[in-house]
């Protein structure tokens, strides 16, 4: 069956703009998290969200950083007012549920902002 | 407390030999340890995974070790080959967390020479 995709997959931006990232998790997964990769680091945390439930946004980095999902299937994370320290690869992961399910990743979007 | 320190940064091992890559982590909650491995261009893949309740998981070729008492795990590639030449994550969650959050180490880049 089809994966987690993410779009788009590389993002070039100029500073001051708005980005929107997409994520659409596999089917049936009621959990979705994004996390943010920067080159040679791991990877930091940033928003989940499980079913109905609210989102745990406890990883944003600022308030320039938000993220929804409809209908419990895709979501998007909107950076606001991008600045050149918000270049990363974002990456989505779902999962049947927390815990010790496994989380499966997408391929990632590669923002680049200039 | 949250941290998990992960060595070395990169390594280089002959086709045929050990790889090991090794985590160490603070957090006395922690009670699951994934290991991911990453492709360029592509996202995390769960490779393997331990709870604490023991101290050595094998499938295949890979190997996880993990010390309770001294708060380390790691990961052996027996037999290493070209095709495992990647970049290796290790993990830890705490499963009483609400959001069941990941805390990722930096990343190995494992490179095996034919």
């Amino acid at each position: 069956g089809a994966g987690v995709s993410q779009s788009p997959s590389n993002k070039v931006t100029e500073k001051g703009k708005d980005v929107e990232l997409r994520c659409d998790p596999i089917s049936g997964h009621t959990a979705l998290y994004w996390y943010r990769q920067s080159l040679g680091q791991g990877l930091e945390f940033l928003i989940y969200f499980q079913g109905n439930s609210a989102p745990d946004k406890s990883g944003l980095p600022s308030d320039r950083f938000s993220a929804e999902r409809t209908g419990g299937s895709v979501s998007t994370l909107t950076i606001q007012r991008t600045q050149q320290e918000d270049s990363a690869v974002y990456l989505c992961a779902s999962s049947f549920g927390g815990g010790t399910y496994e989380q499966y990743f997408g391929p990632g979007t590669r923002l680049t902002v200039t | 407390q949250q941290q998990v320190k992960q060595s070395p940064q990169s390594l280089i091992v002959q086709k045929g030999g050990i790889s090991i890559i090794n985590c160490a982590y603070e957090n006395t909650a922690f009670d699951y340890f994934p290991w991911y491995q990453q492709f360029p261009g592509k996202g995390p893949a769960l490779l393997i995974a331990i709870r604490p309740d023991v101290s050595e998981k094998k499938e295949g070729r890979f190997t996880i070790s993990f010390n309770k008492s001294a708060k380390q795990f790691s990961l052996h590639i027996m037999d290493s080959q070209p095709g495992d030449s990647a970049t290796y994550f290790c993990a830890a969650s705490s499963l009483m967390d609400s959001n069941y959050q990941l805390i990722w180490g930096a990343g190995t880049k494992l490179i095996i020479k034919p």
